[in-house]
């Protein structure tokens, strides 16, 4: 097991609304990056936090938001809910960019 | 701009057969790549980076600048490898993912 734990693991909401989702990173990592996969767009980088800071930013939309915490924990806040946004949402951590990268096993986001 | 492509979204190959899973880059720096792999019902996880030019489950890929390439390799498939390989590059702070390869390996 990786570490890396994210909850919940399905969520099923509807056009419009607005949901977290969180990521714990794996125990010594600083770095927390979340990835959107699609069938249409494959996995996509969405943003990277380190230690609390913001570092590289992908193609986050707007209504898509995310901050990491004191404790390393990250939440990525999904809002005004589109149905393309269903897909599924990974964390992966790390020591340090450079690095091998941990990933969770998702959050699978259904938007009805 | 950066880009990964791998060309193939279906790789089928029977048992013992070479399998040759094919990824090409577009970077104006120094690339590092990796290879991810995502069994089925399991978390992504890394293969190999070229950087540590290892062998790891019998995959081997070789980092091609001239072609911009870097092509994972197993001269003998096994049915265990059946999953889906993602190629990545990371740069500019980011790892940026191929659309990934669908391996099948039949008996």
């Amino acid at each position: 097991d990786s570490g890396v734990t994210q909850t919940p693991k399905h969520l099923i909401t509807a056009t419009g609304q607005r949901v977290t989702l969180r990521c714990s990173p794996r125990s010594g990592d600083l770095s927390v990056y979340w990835y959107q996969q699609s069938l249409d767009q494959g996995l996509q980088f969405l943003i990277q936090y380190y230690n609390g800071e913001e570092r590289a930013k992908g193609n986050i939309l707007e209504r898509f938001s995310a901050q990491q915490f004191p404790d390393l924990h990250s939440e990525l806040n999904l809002s005004s809910l589109e149905l393309g946004d269903s897909a599924l949402y990974f964390c992966a951590s790390s020591q340090d960019g450079f690095y091998e990268q941990y990933f969770g096993p998702g959050t699978r986001l259904t938007v009805t | 701009a950066q880009r990964v492509t791998q060309p193939e979204k279906l790789l089928s190959v029977f048992k013992g057969a070479p399998v040759e899973l094919k990824c090409n880059y577009s970077y104006s720096g120094s690339p590092e790549l990796f290879w991810y792999v995502q069994y089925s019902r399991q978390r992504l996880q890394l293969l190999l980076r070229h950087i540590s030019r290892e062998s790891i489950k019998g995959f081997t890929a070789d980092l091609n600048k001239g072609e911009t390439s870097f092509h994972l390799k197993k001269p003998f498939a096994q049915e265990e490898d059946s999953a889906m390989y993602y190629c990545a590059l990371w740069g500019y702070n980011k790892l940026i993912f191929g659309a990934g390869t669908r391996l099948a390996v039949h008996p």
